[in-house]
């Protein structure tokens, strides 16, 4: 089946680790997205990517980063730097071209 | 910047009734919109795309419209039903990036 594949479902850090999300999609898009979700707020973009080997910060991309090695995979990684990374975060993907954008299942970030 | 208002922020109706969810946006030069739901804990779900040129789109028991130049679209739900239950957020997309934009979204309670 095509997808998007977010995993894991939770990850749990303690203060001061870098933790890595990983997104990971099998529709053959070239543009990738990762989107940050606080209670009571809408999706704030944090880094997006329309092609291998290249990425643009969104608007809330201090204390992440991210790398686009494979058309398939947007890893986010949550850096130490990072102050508030409680929350859940989302990663969509979507052909270029401003086209339907298809989200995956999230994954929760809890700091311990 | 693009800024997009999903008012309301909550709405309870019985089920059977028709309803419009509404969504501005502050910059009216799109390329296209996009309407999702999400239900609690998951990610977003695809409902409908709209493109600038097109006025209406159609799915099922979803309509949505697109008023560019007013910087609004709705979302029309005919005949509710308790699954109907979800959030629903609306992104705009603009011309000459890959972008979407959030609002903080409607929460629909549909009553059985």
């Amino acid at each position: 089946d095509g997808g998007i594949t977010q995993s894991p479902k939770y990850l749990f850090r303690k203060e001061g680790q870098n933790v890595t999300l990983s997104c990971e999609q099998n529709l053959n898009h070239d543009a990738m997205y990762w989107y940050r979700q606080d209670p009571g707020q809408g999706l704030r973009l944090i880094y997006y990517s329309q092609i291998v080997n290249d990425f643009q910060k969104g608007d809330i991309a201090e204390g992440y980063s991210v790398s686009r090695e494979k058309k398939e995979s947007f890893p986010l990684t949550v850096t130490s730097a990072q102050k508030n990374p409680t929350a859940f975060y989302l990663c969509a993907s979507r052909h270029t071209g401003n086209t339907e954008a298809f989200f995956g299942q999230g994954t929760r970030l809890t700091v311990v | 910047k693009q800024e997009v208002t999903q008012i309301p922020a909550a709405l309870s109706v019985p089920e059977g009734e028709n309803l419009v969810l509404n969504c501005s946006f502050t910059d009216s030069a799109i390329y296209n919109l996009q309407w999702f739901r999400q239900d609690p804990g998951k990610g977003l779900t695809s409902l409908l795309l709209i493109q600038s040129s097109q006025r209406e789109q159609t799915s099922g028991r979803l309509n949505a419209s697109l008023d560019k130049s007013s910087g609004r679209s709705t979302l029309y739900i005919a005949a509710s039903q308790p699954g109907d239950s979800a959030t629903y957020l609306c992104a705009p997309s603009g011309f000459g990036n890959e972008k979407l934009t959030f609002g903080t979204g409607t929460r629909l309670t549909i009553i059985p």
